[in-house]
């Protein structure tokens, strides 16, 4: 079946921006998401964006839709400690969620 | 406060019992879903069930039985446990485009 594709890890330092990537397969879903999950927690939506939107600003959050390639990335600017979390994308028209992408930052 | 409740948060089962995974949401939302986490594996739906009184298998069925009690009401079966299924499991629900609700999570451990 088709699922989103998602890199595994990656450290950044607090202050820092980070930039997690994620490559989805359906192009009909209307919503993509982004979730968080802090340790020993379920997911939590972070962030959604329109299908028919490129880019979505949500305070330190910025969501980047290329339709074209189907990727999608979420920028944390000014990355505190709190963000470290595992993150997820997923699409509305799919139940498949990613492998996620950890975030650890150092302080 | 609004959102989907799981019980139990933990449990641990000899090999071979059983034991239902309880899931309630009271949002009004049509969809429930259950999904197991494993390391480096991320989610995987289990079951789901679309509108109260329908249920369809997911990604990974084999082990598992569930119930649509009601619109709020969403039970996951083990009738035969196996140490495979140890897991993280999640309930979740959605009723429109913006995402799904999760529960905090049932941590199930087969000895």
């Amino acid at each position: 079946g088709e699922d989103v594709e998602q890199s595994l890890f990656l450290s950044v330092r607090e202050g820092d921006s980070s930039v997690i990537n994620c490559t989805y397969t359906d192009s009909s879903s209307t919503y993509l998401y982004w979730y968080k999950q802090e340790p020993g927690a379920g997911l939590q939506l972070l962030t959604y964006i329109f299908s028919n939107m490129d880019m979505k600003q949500d305070q330190r959050l910025t969501v980047l839709l290329n339709k074209k390639d189907k990727h999608l990335s979420l920028r944390i600017a000014d990355t505190q400690t709190g963000d470290s979390a595992i993150y997820f994308c997923a699409e509305s028209n799919r139940l498949a969620f990613g492998k996620g992408n950890q975030v650890v930052v150092i302080p | 406060n609004a959102g989907v409740t799981q019980t139990p948060k933990f449990q641990v089962l000899k090999t071979g019992q059983s034991m239902t995974l309880q899931c309630a949401q009271d949002m009004n939302h049509n969809s429930m879903y259950w999904y197991r986490q494993d390391p480096g594996m991320g989610l995987r739906l289990i079951y789901y069930s679309a509108s109260e009184g329908t249920t369809d298998k997911g990604e990974v069925p084999n082990g598992y039985n569930v119930s649509r009690l009601n619109k709020r009401e969403f039970s996951l079966r083990l009738e035969s446990a196996a140490p495979s299924q140890t897991s993280v499991y999640f309930c979740a629900s959605s009723g429109d485009n913006y995402g799904y609700t999760f529960g905090s999570g049932t941590r199930l451990t087969v000895v």
